[in-house]
């Protein structure tokens, strides 16, 4: 089947920690997303990178980092200069429609530091 | 970025229609209309987007006003299965905000058995 995976679903660290957030896509499409959601909020972005080896910050970046080495993978790494990094992950990626993009999203990840 | 307004709340009984406004004044000629639901702890999920013409799926209708400074997602039959929160985004589609989404606060869809 093709989608998008996110690993894993829930994640647990200690405050100071980097940690790295896995995204894989099989649906061949160029673009791909990350975007952070806290409670009874909207989708904030915080990365999108539209192909290989080329990527830019959104709304959010400020403590976030990325890589694009391959088509399919857009690993997020969340560092220990995120000042709240408690919050829900999601990875989408996008084909173009009818003249715009259209964004899948995959299942996301809980990340929580404690 | 374009902004659109949404009402916070909607509730509808099952197997009857529902009609999800949304409003965008400061809609340029350029912005396509999305619609995006997000069921409890999942990911968003596509709905409908469109132009200018009214468009249908198999999830949904979506009815542009004319000017194009108003839309309405309709669900034809609701099920319990449509209870999520329902997010009305305007997409510039070129430049440097290629594909780019600003997700509001949405519409929470209570579905009533």
């Amino acid at each position: 089947d093709g989608g998008i995976t996110q690993s894993p679903k829930y994640l647990f660290r200690k405050e100071g920690q980097n940690v790295t957030l896995s995204c894989e896509q099989n649906l061949n499409h160029d673009a791909m997303y990350w975007y952070r959601q806290d409670p009874g909020q909207g989708l904030r972005l915080i990365y999108y990178s539209q192909i290989v080896n080329d990527f830019q910050k959104g709304d959010i970046a400020e403590g976030y980092s990325v890589s694009r080495e391959k088509k399919e993978s857009f690993p997020l790494t969340v560092t220990s200069a995120q000042k709240n990094p408690t919050a829900f992950y999601l990875c989408a990626s996008s084909m173009r429609d009818r003249g715009t993009d259209t964004q899948y999203f995959g299942p996301g990840t809980r990340l929580t530091v404690l | 970025d374009a902004k659109t307004t949404q009402p916070n709340s909607m509730e509808s009984n099952e197997e009857e229609p529902v009609h999800l406004p949304c409003n965008h004044s400061t809609i340029s000629g350029t912005d396509y209309i999305h619609w995006y639901r997000q069921l409890p702890s999942q990911g968003p999920e596509y709905v409908i987007h469109g132009l200018t013409s009214n468009v249908n799926n198999r999830m949904a209708s979506l009815a542009i006003a004319e000017d194009r400074k108003s839309s309405t997602l309709i669900l034809h039959r609701a099920t319990l299965r449509d209870a999520a929160v329902y997010y009305c985004i305007l997409s510039y589609a070129g430049g440097t905000s290629y594909g780019k989404l600003t997700f509001g606060q949405g519409t929470i869809l209570t579905v009533h058995p």
